[in-house]
């Protein structure tokens, strides 16, 4: 069992629909990550929230909207995605940003773009 | 792009024999850190290695870290089919940003 969940563990929708992804840890850590892995290849980062204010986007397309309502919880807004999206999203966390400690994975969520 | 190189790509052992993993960097670190996925889960971490460090153990893992090289190495000792998964090198570069930069991976198949 992880200490990062995550729902949905699988996920198809359409182009056009609007969906979320769901995070949680209840670790305490003040830094939580959104990544992106597709097949055979190794997770590539997308957001950084630390103390629940987002700190760091790596050019990410607006379609993805990252939400950090508390820190317990980490959201990802999904609209008007492409075929190309289709990947596992990952999340982690960590004990604070910039801290060399281990960042603890949940199992993702399966994403498939119709 | 991606900091990390790893070598070799994908590995094949039988359960008892050694299994050497190598990961090469470009720039300046803090840290070095190696994970495990197992098929279809999240990233589990195995071990963190600083930048004034040159070797740590865990169990059965023996870490490396050469930084005038630029480049680690994962030894996993006495092989368990249970290691079977993909192994990651990431380091987090020298402005403490938290960022992690992950190699390509190494597949490792432990044969029974």
């Amino acid at each position: 069992d992880t200490e990062v969940t995550q729902t949905p563990k699988h996920l198809v929708m359409g182009m056009t629909n609007k969906k979320s992804l769901k995070c949680e840890q209840h670790m305490g850590h003040r830094a939580m990550y959104w990544y992106k892995q597709k097949a055979k290849k190794p997770p590539e980062l997308m957001f950084v929230y630390s103390y629940e204010k987002l700190s760091i986007n790596e050019s990410v397309p607006s379609r993805f909207s990252p939400e950090c309502p508390n820190s317990s919880l980490l959201n990802l807004h999904l609209h008007a995605l492409q075929p190309e999206d289709s990947a596992l999203y990952l999340c982690a966390s960590s004990q604070a940003q910039g801290v060399p400690r281990p960042q603890h994975f949940g199992d993702g969520t399966r994403l498939s773009i119709l | 792009s991606q900091q990390g190189e790893e070598d070799p790509q994908a590995l094949s052992i039988q359960e008892g024999e050694n299994a050497t993993m190598n990961c090469s960097y470009k720039t300046s670190i803090n840290n070095l850190q190696w994970y495990r996925q197992n098929s279809g889960r999240g990233l589990v971490h195995l071990i963190l290695i600083r930048s004034n460090e040159r070797e740590k153990h865990s169990g059965r893992l023996r870490v490396t870290l050469d930084t005038s090289k630029k480049s680690s190495s994962l030894l996993i000792t006495a092989s368990r089919a249970a290691d079977t998964a993909s192994y990651f090198c990431a380091t987090d570069g020298a402005g403490n940003t938290g960022k992690l930069i992950f190699g390509q991976g190494t597949t490792l198949q432990v044969k029974p």
